[in-house]
């Protein structure tokens, strides 16, 4: 069974820094896919974003971009010039090719101080 | 563009007590999810319909029965309450249900049992 293990319970910077969430998974497969998820107070779950494991560039969605290292298993966030408006809860989760059930991790609170 | 609407978005009951929770998406979605969301472990799934009339159990179906009415809606029901279900409760949707698309997720129902 796929894993996911995200190690770093809360994180707190300072407006405009750059930081960085872990996440790492356990699976036996060679295709797949991963996401990062953002859970703001209001509670909603917004993507933020997704990488196929087959291919080798990480993606980047304008300030979030990922760290993807397929043979250890890896898969962090970085956000640079944080805001106060990306203090959420970001859940990294796994999806096997061709299967329905996404597997997420514990989360990580991230509070950005002004 | 309301996307996933839950309703209710708060439910108290009573130990025993049977109640629906209900989930509708106007995205014309082939497949949608039901999970629940723990304190300190992420977002599980419960049970999740690839397509309107199949559904199929997550990791922690005990205790639940849906229904997916057509392709629009997708519901959650607890037949006896336990206190133990005390949780926030999420539906999602996607589009084809294949791995790489991803899931778009109601503003969740915060269910206390007592």
């Amino acid at each position: 069974a796929q894993t996911v293990t995200q190690s770093q319970p809360e994180m707190s910077v300072q407006e405009a820094e750059t930081v960085t969430l872990s996440c790492t998974y356990d699976t036996s497969e060679s295709n797949y896919y991963l996401f990062w998820y953002k859970q703001p107070p209001s509670r909603q779950m917004i993507l933020v974003i997704r990488q196929e494991a087959y291919k080798q560039q990480n993606a980047t969605e304008n300030r979030f971009s990922v760290n993807f290292q397929k043979a250890a298993k890896s898969f962090s966030l970085k956000i640079s010039d944080s805001q106060l408006g990306d203090t959420a809860m970001y859940f990294c989760a796994f999806v096997g090719q061709g299967a329905q059930k996404l597997v997420f991790g514990q989360g990580t609170r991230l509070t950005i101080n002004p | 563009n309301a996307g996933v609407t839950q309703t209710p978005k708060f439910q108290v009951l009573k130990t025993g007590q049977s109640m629906t929770l209900q989930c509708a998406q106007d995205m014309n979605h082939n497949s949608m999810y039901w999970y629940r969301q723990d304190p300190g472990m992420g977002l599980r799934l419960i049970y999740y319909s690839a397509s309107e009339g199949t559904t199929d159990k997550g990791e922690v179906p005990n205790g639940y029965n849906v229904s997916r009415l057509n392709k629009r809606e997708f519901s959650l029901r607890l037949e006896s309450a336990a206190p133990s279900q005390t949780s926030v409760y999420f539906c999602a949707s996607s589009d084809t249900g294949l791995s790489n698309q991803p899931q778009h997720f109601g503003d969740g129902t915060r269910l206390s049992i007592l």
